[in-house]
């Protein structure tokens, strides 16, 4: 399989605990993308790499949220001290440089905590 | 700023009828825009994109999307609605400019009515 694979694909966590999810995006494409989807919304941006560097971090990634791209393969993205509203579905997505690219998305990690 | 705007949070056809799905976007460059459908507990699946190629863009499953600059606008159509079609789409612009960055609109939810 060649897509974007996320892993794990269902977490259930108690609150306080820490959890890390992992993304392999598709192998050639440098850019890969962070985002938090809850019940009923659209999928909100969290952060973006391009190859190992961190770009962007939106105001929704606080302080116990870090995310991390080593060798600009794959990413980690660890909530440290998790609360309830950190319940939600984790999606990773990944795109290739240059001009006009689509982004493949994974089919998330879906996050639990009670 | 940059944003994707979709101007129905739902929308309802019967069966058999036409399908209209709004989306604006507001930028200072002309983005790259896509439409992604999201069935339940399923992950994001491409339908179609716009890549300053043609402005007429046909996609999977009969739905194509019409790119107006003169409207800022991408809305995604269908001539027949199908039942498999009820799900909740999402339209989706990456902005060039530095580096570009994936930005998704609110969504729509889609109801077909046998």
């Amino acid at each position: 399989d060649t897509g974007v694979s996320q892993n794990p694909r269902h977490k259930i966590t108690k609150r306080g605990q820490n959890v890390t999810f992992r993304c392999d995006p598709i192998s050639e494409h440098n850019r890969l993308y962070w985002y938090r989807q809850t019940l009923g919304q659209g999928p909100e941006f969290l952060t973006y790499f391009q190859n190992e560097a961190q770009l962007e971090k939106s105001r929704l990634l606080s302080d116990r949220f870090s995310a991390e791209r080593p060798k600009g393969s794959f990413s980690t993205l660890e909530i440290q001290r998790t609360e309830q509203g950190d319940s939600a579905m984790y999606l990773c997505a990944s795109s290739s440089g240059g001009g006009h690219t689509e982004a493949f998305f994974g089919q998330g990690t879906r996050l639990t905590v009670v | 700023a940059q944003s994707v705007t979709q101007l129905d949070s739902h929308v309802s056809v019967s069966e058999g009828t036409p399908v209209l799905l709004r989306c604006n976007y507001s930028s200072s460059y002309s983005p790259s825009l896509f439409w992604y459908v999201q069935h339940p507990n399923k992950g994001l699946q491409l339908l179609l994109k716009y890549t300053s190629a043609a402005t007429l863009v046909k996609g999977i499953n009969g739905f194509e999307a019409e790119f107006k600059k003169s409207e800022t606008s991408f809305h995604l159509t269908k001539p027949s609605a199908h039942m498999s079609d009820a799900a909740e789409y999402f339209c989706v612009a990456a902005f060039s400019g530095g580096y570009q960055k994936v930005t998704f609109g609110t969504g729509t939810k889609l109801q077909v009515i046998p």
